[in-house]
């Protein structure tokens, strides 16, 4: 049982180029979520896809853009990289039943250098 | 985003000792949840203990304990026997009950924890 499975682990990045990253789950979670992790300031997010076929902003969406390609994977594209989004990027999921505690899986990030 | 606020930047406890992280958060819902979560130097984010705002008896897994202080919006986590395995980030995080249906974090900036041998 895989989790939640991110690729790239690690990438470099020129200053203008894209990129996507990828997450995949396989709990069937109806929820899932993009979040970067920068040096003093915990985790951020920035984009959240409630259930399939929905995606909403977070806290810092700007410079990204997400795609919910269907239940198990949640896309993370870059599309003109800036050296302030060197951060380490985290996907999530979760099953999202009201009145439930459900806790957040993560997967193992990816670190993205922009230089 | 809700805020949570960690104020200690670093923690270092004996090996066997006690060590309890603070966390703090600001909301005017009486329905939420609380976390902790572990991450250790391999990066992974491992839940270490929850919460729900509507349960007056504080959550307790194995070594880790919380106390939860509705009223004066704290949320602070104990470790006992603390084990060289324990040294990680920690993070607390709030998510909202009220009518959500996202289900999103809102996490505290971390508090780094080191263990001495």
């Amino acid at each position: 049982n895989a989790g939640v499975t991110q690729t790239p682990k690690f990438q470099v990045l020129k200053t203008g180029q894209s990129m996507t990253l990828q997450c995949a789950q396989d709990m069937n979670h109806n929820s899932m979520y993009w979040y970067r992790q920068d040096p003093g300031m915990g985790l951020r997010l920035i984009y959240y896809s409630a259930s399939e076929g929905t995606t909403d902003k977070g806290e810092v969406p700007n410079g990204y853009n997400v795609s919910r390609l269907n239940k198990r994977e949640f896309s993370l594209r870059l599309e003109s990289a800036a050296p302030s989004q060197t951060s380490v990027y985290f996907c999530a999921s979760s099953e999202a039943t009201s009145g439930l505690i459900y806790e957040q899986y993560f997967g193992p990030g990816t670190r993205l250098t922009v230089t | 985003a809700q805020t949570v606020t960690q104020s200690q930047p670093e923690m270092s406890v004996q090996e066997a000792e006690t060590v309890t992280l603070s966390c703090t958060y600001d909301t005017s819902e009486s329905d939420y949840y609380l976390f902790w979560y572990k991450q250790p130097p391999s990066r992974q984010m491992i839940l270490v203990i929850r919460q729900e705002a509507y349960k007056q008896q504080n959550a307790t897994e194995n070594r880790f304990s919380v106390n939860f202080q509705k009223a004066a919006k704290s949320f602070s986590l104990k470790i006992s026997d603390s084990q060289l395995g324990d040294a990680a980030m920690y993070f607390c995080a709030y998510r909202s009950g009220e009518g959500s249906n996202d289900y999103k974090l809102s996490f505290g900036a971390g508090t780094t924890v080191t263990v001495r041998a």
